[in-house]
């Protein structure tokens, strides 16, 4: 299963609303995860289950879709949200993840 | 808390052989899936083998193509560790590696990652 993301990098503020989309060469149902990962740092799980929000995650990151076609939300930027943002879906091996997104500062 | 202690990387020649460990703290290693992933220098991620934990298939393994037949992932639920053997390595398996933990006896997602070891594969 193939996995895309757009867009590859945005550049935004503090207090932005930043979207991101990822989708799958089919579908994977609701099995779909996303991760945050600075840079030298572990990824760090955000979302499961597409919309299941990890413990310890601000309420400001938010997930949706289903199938083949997934979005995950910040809605106010702040300044720790400056990473790379990846998804991966579980719904079969091998697992495969996205190439990423790069959210930087404007 | 829980805690995933990765080791075992190194600079390598091609052709050769490394094996890595991860000590798992703070949960009970037996009843969790494990996952090695994988990022080359500046590219995303990689998922590279896992390992079922107890109930069900348990033990199963998993791997990608990239990999099959020269790696293996194992487990030892006494030690609290999973290992991944990398026979046979080439340039491209150049990457740090991550050692992750699923939130069941089944792989799926990851909801803890250790800090990662590098291998560095060259002549």
């Amino acid at each position: 299963i193939q996995m895309t993301q757009s867009p590859s990098s945005v550049s935004a503020s503090v207090g932005d609303k930043v979207t991101i989309t990822c989708r799958a060469s089919q579908d994977i149902t609701s099995s779909l995860a996303w991760f945050q990962q600075k840079p030298g740092k572990a990824p760090k799980s955000l979302i499961f289950a597409a919309s299941s929000l990890e413990t310890g995650v601000p309420s400001r990151f938010s997930g949706s879709g289903s199938g083949t076609h997934f979005t995950l939300t910040i809605s106010s930027l702040q300044p720790e949200d400056f990473a790379t943002f990846f998804c991966q879906q579980y719904d079969s091996f091998p697992f495969t993840f996205g190439p990423g997104t790069r959210v930087d500062m404007k | 808390e829980v805690q995933l202690v990765e080791s075992g990387g190194g600079l390598v020649q091609p052709r050769t052989s490394l094996r890595l460990s991860c000590a798992a703290f703070g949960f009970n290693f037996d009843d969790y899936a494990m996952t090695w992933v994988r990022q080359a220098p500046g590219k995303g991620l990689d998922w590279v083998s896992s390992i079922s934990g107890n109930g069900g298939n348990s033990g199963s393994t998993h791997y990608a193509d990239s990999v099959k037949g020269r790696f293996t992932i194992s487990r030892d639920d006494v030690k609290k560790k999973v290992f991944l053997q990398m026979n046979r390595l080439r340039a491209e398996d150049t990457a740090v590696y991550f050692c992750a933990k699923s939130p069941g006896y089944r792989t799926t997602y990851f909801d803890s990652w250790g800090q990662g070891t590098l291998v560095t594969v060259s002549s």
